[in-house]
């Protein structure tokens, strides 16, 4: 069945490092959504990306969506404590999949 | 701005009983869902509701799940007899016009299955 694989799991990094989190589907996607869920908190969304090559960019972060739809990525320059938590990728066409997440950590 | 709720933020309850969660979507929302996400693990889909039935569901929604949208208001999540594995956060979500569309969570429920 479609999988939707996240990498890293885990990125620890030190403030103003870049960051960036990968997610890798088995098939072809109509679109696919991210999310950042806070360390106790429920998901927030924060982009959707529906054409093949799309870059949408908010403040310090760029969102990519390959040109095959079949990956896409998630870039953080110069990270700031806030932006703490876990950034999921998801897809919306057909099953409704989430990525396993990837945690990212600060360090002040 | 606004937001969805949910209903207990926390429940506690014994293995076999039965357990309602509540959620109160967005007003004007069409589409609403289900997920839960055991502690330290990743979020994952239970349902989708659109139109007064079910448009969607995964393995994990079996017999012992349900849903219900009961007054035009509130969507709610029964589980009719819990198991040990069901102590999760539960979230709602809803989404507006269409299904590719930005979903708003709600702060979750808590259950715990003692």
């Amino acid at each position: 069945g479609q999988q939707v694989m996240q990498i890293p799991q885990y990125q620890h990094v030190q403030e103003g490092e870049d960051f960036t989190t990968y997610c890798n589907s088995s098939t072809t996607l109509s679109n696919i959504q991210w999310y950042k869920q806070r360390p106790g908190g429920h998901p927030v969304f924060l982009i959707q990306l529906v054409k093949s090559g799309e870059v949408k960019k908010q403040k310090r972060l760029t969102f990519q969506f390959g040109e095959a739809k079949k990956n896409s990525s998630l870039h953080i320059t110069a990270t700031q404590t806030t932006d703490v938590g876990t950034y999921f990728c998801y897809n919306q066409g057909g099953k409704l999949i989430f990525g396993q997440g990837t945690e990212l950590s600060v360090k002040p | 701005e606004p937001e969805v709720t949910q209903t207990p933020s926390h429940q506690v309850t014994q293995m076999g009983q039965e357990v309602i969660l509540r959620c109160v979507p967005i007003s004007n929302h069409l589409y609403f869902y289900w997920y839960r996400q055991i502690l330290g693990q990743k979020v994952e889909f239970l349902v989708s509701f659109y139109n007064n039935e079910i448009s969607e569901k995964s393995e994990i929604f079996d017999d012992q799940f349900s849903v219900e949208r009961p007054d035009g208001s509130n969507f709610t999540l029964k589980i009719r007899s819990t198991k040990l594995e069901d102590s999760a956060m539960y979230f709602c979500a809803s989404s507006g016009r269409t299904d590719y569309n930005e979903q708003f969570f709600g702060p979750g429920t808590r259950l715990t299955v003692l």
